[in-house]
């Protein structure tokens, strides 16, 4: 089984709302990653977790915040987001982070900011 | 940063014809991903490739990695409609980064029925 489950499918929100973003994996998955996707663009990384701790910012602004609980899910939390920052968000896993590695996506979050 | 050249950007074919696209870089990868991205959905990892010349394939889907290590290519025997959708390569490791994916730019596949 390769499967990663994001929730909710699809979200919008106000400029002032908080909202959070889920993703999980029940493959024994050791890192786990954020990446933002705007339309006909590749996916863009946010984020690296590895072994249940942040390893990797790409420099994303303080306005996205993720979290991982425990080795099966990670969180992006939103607060304040901008017009600008809709876009399909895509969580993926792989077994540990390298360079020798698959990465599995989730079906994404469609997120459209009003 | 490092980039992928993938082409062709777009292909219009007719189905049950063959269709091939590639990828090339400047600098060396220890790892090429073919992946496949449907309206709305996620990218779903086709084939995976770890050493030089090495030649996978998946059903109708076959993938090299390149001698040099800067290459790759998909083909795709005998297109049905499904296959239509954006057909991403990306590199990982090698001259790149060992846990940021270094994406193509992707290849728009149209199968007309």
């Amino acid at each position: 089984d390769t499967e990663v489950t994001q929730t909710p499918k699809h979200l919008v929100m106000g400029m002032t709302n908080k909202k959070s973003l889920k993703c999980e994996q029940h493959m024994g998955h050791r890192a786990m990653y954020w990446y933002k996707q705007k339309a006909k663009k590749p996916p863009e990384l946010m984020f690296v977790y590895s072994y249940e701790k942040l390893s990797i910012n790409e420099s994303v602004p303080s306005r996205f915040s993720p979290e991982c609980p425990n080795s099966s899910l990670l969180n992006l939390h939103l607060h304040a987001l901008q017009p600008e920052d809709s876009a399909l968000y895509l969580c993926a896993s792989s077994q540990e982070q390298g360079a020798r590695v698959e990465q599995y996506f989730g079906p994404g979050t469609r997120l459209t900011v009003t | 940063g490092q980039q992928l050249n993938q082409s062709p950007q777009s292909m219009f074919i007719q189905e049950g014809e063959d269709v091939s696209m590639n990828c090339t870089s400047s600098s060396i990868f220890n790892t090429w991903l073919w992946y496949k991205q449907e309206p709305g959905e996620g990218p779903v990892l086709l084939i995976a490739l770890y050493k030089a010349g090495e030649l996978t394939s998946n059903g109708r889907l076959t993938a090299q990695f390149g001698i040099t290590r800067k290459d790759s290519f998909l083909n795709i025997s005998a297109s049905i409609p499904s296959d239509v959708g954006i057909y991403f390569c990306a590199g990982l490791g090698g001259g790149g980064s060992n846990y940021k994916l270094t994406f193509g730019k992707g290849t728009l596949l149209t199968v007309n029925p």
